[in-house]
């Protein structure tokens, strides 16, 4: 049972766009949010994260937006630019847990110049 | 260059075989996170142990298994391995507290590729 969701496999913008990449969550225990971004032979680097009490958190072209009576978060990226492509996870931890973050399945972006 | 530390990067090995996966945490960080990306799939958290404690476990078969060092170093054991045990594998480190996860997330290494034949 996934508690973490990206249904969107992939997402193609055209350069200077908005993207925007989704996520839905079932668990509504999360407490911290956050999202990750994944170059092919690399390790997920973090972007942004949002506390369960806010419903926005900016920083410089990346915006997350939290909506929780629907359980979805979201990544805009304006504007969006080719080295922006690459493997956008969410991730969500658990009120209280130990710390572990629970991963969906990533969505890949292209940005085309 | 992250500051967590894996290696090697490639392993090729066969069925039957145990290898042994090796991090190191960003300086300062107390918390090691061992996780598993198989092709098509997110990362599936494994194990956390802080300052030398296992503190949580996820879906780790049995047949792995991972210590944290005195010097903070952890090291992931897989055993009887079997084709299905090809993945990626990432370690990841932490701040403590909640201003370090808002700060800076989780600090992932590059990980370790096992290619199990």
């Amino acid at each position: 049972d996934q508690q973490v969701k990206q249904n969107s496999p992939s997402l193609s913008v055209q350069e200077g766009r908005i993207s925007i990449l989704n996520c839905d969550y079932t668990n509504s225990m999360f407490d911290y949010f956050l999202w990750y971004k994944k170059y092919p032979a690399e390790g997920p680097t973090f972007l942004i994260s949002i506390s369960s009490i806010k419903d926005k958190n900016e920083d410089g072209r990346f915006t997350v937006f939290l909506n929780k009576s629907a359980k979805h978060l979201s990544l805009h990226i304006v504007p969006s630019q080719p080295g922006d492509s690459a493997v956008y996870f969410c991730a969500a931890r658990g009120w209280g847990s130990q710390g572990n973050l629970i991963f969906g399945k990533g969505t890949k972006l292209s940005v085309k110049p | 260059d992250s500051g967590v530390t894996q290696t090697p990067k490639h392993l090729i090995t066969a069925t039957g075989q145990r290898v042994t996966l090796r991090c190191s945490p960003r300086s300062g960080d107390l918390s090691v996170y061992w996780y598993q990306q198989s092709l098509d799939q997110g990362l599936q958290f494994l194990i956390q142990y802080y300052n030398g404690e296992e503190r949580a476990k996820g879906n780790i078969l049995e047949r792995f298994s991972a210590q944290q060092f005195p010097d903070l170093h952890s090291e992931l054991n897989l055993s009887s391995l079997e084709l299905g045990d090809s993945a990626l594998y990432f370690c990841a480190s932490s701040v403590a507290g909640r201003e370090g996860l808002a700060n800076y997330g989780y600090t992932f290494g590059s990980g370790t590729r096992l290619t199990v034949v």
